[in-house]
């Protein structure tokens, strides 16, 4: 089946950095994309990576390997208002759009 | 503001009814999704049209439905409703048929079946 992979939760402290994984399996892929939900809220677009390399965007970054099927986001400079669920996203050759369970990012002070 | 408008917000009714979410996205996109996020879920794609016509088809089950209409708004509908149909039904709507996903939510509708 189609799957894309991401930890759960992921915890980090204020003004650091962190990183959130995406692993994913499709029948083809166009492209990799990242939401970031607050609670109670909608998602809202981060980043997409089209092509294999490095995407930044402000304190956020996200990077894509085609070739080993997996991508990340950084985050950096963490702010409590960065506290929230990150998902992943691709749209596979089927047109359908799958989306990671989420993970969950929890900053500490 | 994402600029995409999702009505009702929150709808409250009993097993077996029929209800309908309404869609209006961003001026310019011709691209409607439709989403449902349970409780602790992640995002289900359920549907996709694209100026009118279906695109893509997700998770979506027979009792549900949707269409896009001449104005570009959208509709789900859901029918017998059972008690796991309880979720968040969001929408969202993109310029472009494919290729880049910058996809825009609207602010969702919370859906309870008691």
């Amino acid at each position: 089946g189609q799957s894309l992979e991401q930890p759960s939760e992921v915890t980090a402290v204020e003004g650091a950095i962190v990183q959130i994984n995406c692993t994913y399996q499709t029948s083809g892929f166009y492209g990799l994309s990242w939401y970031q939900q607050h609670d109670g809220g909608a998602p809202t677009f981060l980043s997409y990576n089209g092509l294999d390399g490095l995407e930044e965007t402000g304190r956020f970054s996200s990077f894509l390997s085609r070739s080993d099927s997996y991508g990340y986001l950084l985050l950096q400079e963490l702010q409590m208002k960065d506290s929230a669920s990150y998902f992943c996203a691709v749209r596979a050759s089927d047109d359908k759009i799958i989306f990671g369970k989420g993970t969950r990012l929890h900053i500490l002070p | 503001d994402s600029g995409v408008t999702q009505t009702p917000k929150h709808l409250i009714t009993a097993t077996g009814q029929r209800v309908t979410l309404r869609c209006s996205p961003r001026s310019g996109d011709l691209s409607v999704y439709w989403y449902q996020q349970s409780l602790d879920q992640g995002l289900q794609f359920l549907i996709q049209y694209y100026n009118g016509e279906e695109r893509a088809k997700g998770n979506i089950l027979e009792r549900f439905s949707a269409q896009q209409f001449p104005d570009l708004h959208s509709e789900l509908n859901l029918s017998s409703l059972e008690l796991g149909d309880s979720a968040l039904y969001f929408c969202a709507s993109s310029v472009a048929v494919a290729g880049g996903q910058t996809q825009y939510f609207g602010p969702g509708t919370r859906l309870t079946v008691l």
